[in-house]
């Protein structure tokens, strides 16, 4: 049965750093992986996918990287912002999605 | 494209009464819709799986015959709740697929459900 975690449950950094997300699933034999931000109250904004053949996805301050064999995934954001401050959710699995526990970012202006 | 919606977006009802929430693909047709249930500060929960004309896979412990989904088109679903109690308050997103090959999901903006 897939699991996925995701550590730090909650971060609170200064606006201007580059942090790194993390998530990690116990089983490697997925279709895809997901990167969702989620707003309080509000629903699901898809940020990067990352196909199972692929390593690493960017779109902007975001990088998202895939190493299937350890069971990783990393988001990397640059420069952070107050605007990024949003729960971030990963998601994977084969045709159906286990999502992640969530991280809390909160950026300090 | 690929735009998913729900309605209602939200909704408040009577314990013991039935909702229906709706679901649709608006740009595409979904092969596989899926149904997933949010409890406040919580991560999103999978509920059942649904293909157009056959019936929806639930996951462990969720009731099938209290939450009936019906994926009656290539365009929409939907789900009913019936005979609501106040655990069943919860936020309720939607996701679509657009081909069988293809497994990224799509999210509708979710359905605020209050039970009182």
């Amino acid at each position: 049965k897939q699991e996925v975690t995701q550590i730090p449950a909650a971060l609170s950094v200064p606006e201007g750093e580059n942090l790194v997300l993390n998530c990690s699933f116990t089983d490697s034999a997925i279709y895809n992986l997901q990167w969702f931000r989620q707003d309080p109250g509000k629903g699901l904004t898809s940020l990067l996918l990352i196909q199972s053949s692929q390593r690493e996805q960017t779109s902007g301050r975001l990088n998202a990287s895939l190493d299937k064999s350890s069971g990783r995934s990393t988001l990397y954001i640059a420069a952070s912002q107050p605007g990024d401050s949003a729960t971030y959710l990963c998601a994977t699995g084969t045709y159906k999605y286990i999502f992640g526990t969530g991280t809390r970012l909160k950026v300090l202006a | 494209g690929a735009v998913v919606s729900q309605h209602p977006s939200w909704v408040i009802c009577k314990s013991g009464t039935s909702v229906k929430i709706e679901c649709r693909s608006l740009d595409f047709q979904a092969t596989t819709m899926f149904w997933y249930r949010q409890f406040p500060k919580q991560s999103l929960m999978l509920m059942a799986t649904s293909n157009e004309g056959s019936k929806a896979t639930y996951e462990q412990g969720v009731e099938k015959d209290k939450f009936l989904i019906n994926h009656a088109s290539l365009t929409l679903s939907t789900l009913t709740v019936t005979s609501a109690h106040p655990e069943d308050s919860s936020f309720y997103i939607c996701s679509a697929t657009r081909t069988s090959a293809e497994y990224e999901q799509y999210f509708g903006p979710g359905t605020r459900l209050t039970v009182t």
